[in-house]
């Protein structure tokens, strides 16, 4: 059974911390990791599509890195604003599959 | 705006009765998808559609079903053979299967029964 762990499951920081999350997966058969945010009552938004080894994606003060010989992602978030408070939800996908196979997800909160 | 519309946001249904989820997209999209999420687990793919007329199965697909009529709307039945419908659902759509730009979700429709 392929399983993506996403450590911690929660996180709570003070506005301007910086902060980083973990999305773990099988190594094995990569195509490709997806970041999503999930902000509350709104709809998830994608973040990053990562599909090669040593990627390293930005957006604004929220970057991404990706391991898949290791089989790690981690999301990192500079200076934390109350408006970055979410759940940030990984998911990946091998090559045999149409499926994206999502993680639990970290529930941040950003306090002012 | 293009984007991902899903209806009813809340639904309640008594036992022994099928609701059907609606979701339609603007955006043109190839592939759609329906989603489950339980507290406490990540979402689960119930179905999934590459073309008009066409879908798969996903993880859960038991007590569930779909179609496909036209590329815009991917409407998802909740039949009374599903036994635990209580959940929220959300559907999504990619640009092709891929998902090489990953997905759009809808707002999510939160099935109750009662």
């Amino acid at each position: 059974i392929l399983n993506v762990e996403q450590s911690p499951q929660s996180l709570h920081v003070q506005e301007g911390d910086s902060t980083n999350f973990t999305c773990s997966f099988p190594s094995s058969n990569f195509y490709a990791l997806h970041w999503y945010r999930w902000e509350t009552a709104k709809s998830p938004e994608a973040l990053f599509v990562m599909t090669l080894n040593g990627d390293e994606k930005k957006k604004g003060r929220i970057s991404a890195t990706l391991n898949t010989k290791e089989g790690y992602s981690y999301l990192y978030i500079k200076g934390s604003q109350p408006e970055d408070s979410a759940t940030y939800l990984c998911a990946f996908r091998v090559l045999e599959t149409d499926k994206l196979i999502f993680g639990t997800g970290t529930r941040l909160q950003v306090f002012p | 705006d293009g984007g991902i519309t899903q209806s009813p946001k809340y639904l309640f249904r008594k036992e022994g009765q099928n609701v059907t989820l609606s979701c339609e997209q603007n955006l043109n999209h190839d592939a759609m998808y329906w989603y489950r999420q339980d507290p406490g687990q990540g979402l689960r793919l119930i179905y999934y559609s590459q073309i008009v007329n066409d879908f798969q199965k996903g993880d859960i697909a038991e007590g569930y079903s779909v179609s496909r009529e036209k590329k815009e709307s991917f409407p998802l039945t909740v039949t009374s053979a599903q036994k635990n419908p209580t959940a929220f659902y959300l559907c999504a759509s990619s640009i092709d299967l891929r998902g090489t730009l990953g997905y759009t979700f809808g707002s999510g429709t939160r099935l109750t029964v009662v």
